[in-house]
């Protein structure tokens, strides 16, 4: 049981450059979702699912596009990267689809810098 | 839009104190999170909490709905605690979206 899986742990992107970071999550969780962490700023979501099929926007959305053609994967592209997206995303998912009655489960996080 | 805030937001303890860190929030809210995270970046749950009191191990977390405040206390502390410990409340009207505080880094001394 690997939990929630991020790849890759870091990468370096120039501006303009597109890419995806991937989460895949192996519990048959209902909700997933991608934050980004900032220096001085609490996590801030970018966008969330509450099952395959069904994506929303979060606080940050702009700049990012997710799908969730399956319950396992959740993946997260950025169509034309900006310095302003460096930071540290982190996926996380529950078992039901609010954010109520059940924790959080956080993959490892993915340090992305753009140059 | 839920306003979160922890206090302190840095705290450096001895080896055995009890710590208390703090989280307010200006939207009432039926749910509350805690977590943990490493010195190494990895995020971990701690409680999900909607009343009263949870205990786990060393660990305790209280919510008041009326005043919209949670307290996370450690007793006991132990190096091995050193992290910042981050509150997350829903975002007013959401149930899908929470917003998380800025984060309260603890340092225990051995």
């Amino acid at each position: 049981n690997a939990g929630v899986t991020q790849t890759p742990k870091f990468q370096v992107l120039k501006t303009g450059q597109s890419m995806t970071l991937q989460c895949a999550q192996d519990m048959n969780h209902e909700y997933m979702s991608w934050y980004r962490q900032d220096p001085g700023m609490g996590l801030r979501l970018i966008h969330y699912s509450v099952g395959a099929g069904i994506t929303d926007q979060g606080e940050v959305p702009n700049g990012y596009n997710v799908s969730r053609s399956t319950t396992e994967d959740f993946p997260l592209r950025l169509l034309s990267a900006a310095p302003s997206q460096t930071s540290v995303y982190f996926c996380a998912s529950k078992p039901d689809g609010t954010i109520y009655n059940s924790p959080l489960h956080f993959g490892n996080g993915t340090r992305l810098t753009v140059t | 839009k839920n306003e979160v805030e922890q206090s302190p937001q840095n705290l450096t303890a001895q080896e055995g104190e009890f710590i208390t860190i703090n989280c307010s929030y200006s939207v009432g809210i039926s749910a509350l999170h805690w977590l943990q995270q490493h010195p190494g970046g990895g995020i971990v749950s701690l409680f999900m909490l909607s009343s009263g009191k949870k205990k786990h191990g060393r660990l305790i977390a209280t919510i008041n709905i009326q005043e919209k405040h949670s307290s996370l206390h450690i007793t006991a502390s132990h190096p091995r605690d050193s992290a910042v410990y981050i509150c997350a409340v829903p975002q007013g009207g959401s149930n899908y979206k929470l917003t998380f505080g800025k984060g309260t880094l603890l340092t225990v001394n051995p």
